[in-house]
């Protein structure tokens, strides 16, 4: 089974920062690699598929980049909607395993 | 409006069962695969099981092998997880959710239903 890895747990920062979250691939993935966000008591919500595509009404401040086994999710600059759990998933093989989350809260 | 609506959660005892349903409106069900992927409270997201638009393949979490069975009905768009054997660390929000699937087989799952709570507790 491949396992995810990110980077930071969690991370505090303002609005207006640029943040960057970290995903690592315990294999080579390729580019089979997701991006979900998710606000307490909401569904994930999808913002990156296939590590760099923006999905369909997401802001740009939202970009994903990396294949094989490094992968980022970085988000220009922070608003206040956005504090919340992010997650990364890889979708290269089942099981279909997710990054352990990092929680992005206002400093 | 692509929709899933999850139901079925609920108070169980170690050892009993549910059934949970996922009621999905707004797109050609038949068409795609779906996923269930559970939630433990304060914890992240497990994949938990898959099935492909017309059954053909199923998968499963080793943590729920031999006990969940996962089921849809193209007819009334509906997908469903029988869960038998339940035990406490199985406790969580199931939310069902369907799979996009592109030529080169990149996926990911867009939309997700709101969940349904699942306590298995005595």
């Amino acid at each position: 089974d491949i396992q995810m890895t990110q980077s930071p747990s969690s991370l505090s920062a303002s609005v207006g920062d640029r943040v960057t979250i970290t995903c690592r691939a315990s294999q080579s993935i390729s580019s089979y690699l997701n991006w979900y966000q998710q606000k307490p008591g909401k569904a994930p919500k999808l913002l990156i598929y296939a590590a760099s595509s923006l999905q369909s009404g997401v802001p740009s401040r939202f970009s994903g980049s990396g294949s094989g086994t490094d992968f980022t999710l970085t988000i220009s600059s922070l608003q206040p909607e956005d504090f919340a759990t992010y997650y990364c998933q890889q979708s290269y093989s089942t099981p279909r395993s997710f990054g352990q989350g990092t929680k992005l809260e206002i400093k | 409006e692509v929709q899933l609506v999850e139901s079925g959660g609920g108070l169980v005892k170690p050892g009993g069962s549910l059934r949970l349903s996922c009621a999905a409106s707004g797109f050609t069900f038949s068409s795609y695969s779906m996923n269930w992927v559970r939630q433990a409270p304060g914890k992240g997201l497990e994949w938990v099981s898959s099935i492909s638009s017309s059954s053909s393949y199923i998968y499963y979490a080793d943590s729920v092998k031999g006990r969940f069975t996962i089921s849809r009905d193209n007819a009334k768009n509906s997908l469903y997880l029988q869960m038998n054997s339940l035990r406490a660390e199985d406790t969580a929000v199931y939310y069902c959710a369907r799979e996009e699937i592109t030529m080169i087989e990149e996926n990911w799952f867009d939309p997700w239903g709101q969940g349904t709570l699942v306590t298995v507790s005595s």
